[in-house]
């Protein structure tokens, strides 16, 4: 099984919501990541976490607050967003973060809009 | 972190061979190249790995110069299907991994 699964697929939200994104993944895997995609731009990271410890925050804004509660599962929490952070939200997982073969499984993303 | 650079689109037809190439003159003695395939709204897909010469599998096959200074995926007798966006990454588990802007093949009938 090579699956990330996310939820949820799509997301409305105001700028004054607060909501979450969820990652699960039941492959073992001790690195998870979150990435932000513009339509027609490859995906940026955000956050990396290895073994449940945050190890990369690349200076995302602090209204994306993310938590990885166990080895399986990765949060993305939410709140007072902006309309330019609506985007194509992706996990991926891969066995460890360090290894010279590091192989990313992505989930197939959250689309969020930001009203 | 290895910069890559590759076409930044592909117009191929079904039934040919396509070749995309990615050049990533200052790859580090650790790196590994890795080729992944993203559909619109779906999130990337690993296609195959290397560090030198050729590797092959069930999709595609990847082939490394000596110098590792560049990369070729090959993708034999294209589809529609595989009409994507394929992204070439460079880089060992330690560093993050960057994505560059990705080739878009469009395969024709």
């Amino acid at each position: 099984d090579t699956e990330v699964t996310q939820t949820p697929k799509h997301l409305v939200m105001g700028m004054t919501n607060k909501k979450s994104l969820k990652c699960e993944q039941h492959m073992g895997h001790r690195a998870m990541y979150w990435y932000k995609q513009k339509a027609k731009k490859p995906p940026e990271l955000m956050f990396v976490y290895s073994y449940e410890k945050l190890s990369i925050n690349e200076s995302v804004p602090s209204r994306f607050s993310p938590e990885c509660p166990n080895s399986s599962l990765l949060n993305l929490h939410l709140h007072a967003l902006q309309p330019e952070d609506s985007a194509l939200y992706l996990c991926a997982s891969s066995q460890v973060r360090g290894g010279a073969k590091n192989i990313q499984y992505f989930g197939a993303g959250t689309r969020l809009s930001v009203l | 972190l290895a910069k890559t650079t590759q076409p930044i689109s592909m117009d191929s037809y079904e039934g040919q061979e396509v070749n995309i190439t990615c050049s990533h003159n200052n790859i580090a003695t650790n790196d590994y190249i890795t080729w992944y395939q993203q559909f619109p709204s779906q999130g990337p897909r690993f296609i195959i790995q290397g560090y030198k010469t050729k590797v092959t599998n069930e999709v595609a096959s990847l082939f490394i110069p000596a110098d590792r200074k560049s990369s070729t995926l090959s993708l034999p007798r294209v589809s529609l299907s595989d009409t994507a966006v394929y992204y070439c990454l460079v880089g060992e588990g330690y560093s993050t991994l960057t994505f560059g802007k990705g080739t878009m093949l469009l395969v024709s009938p």
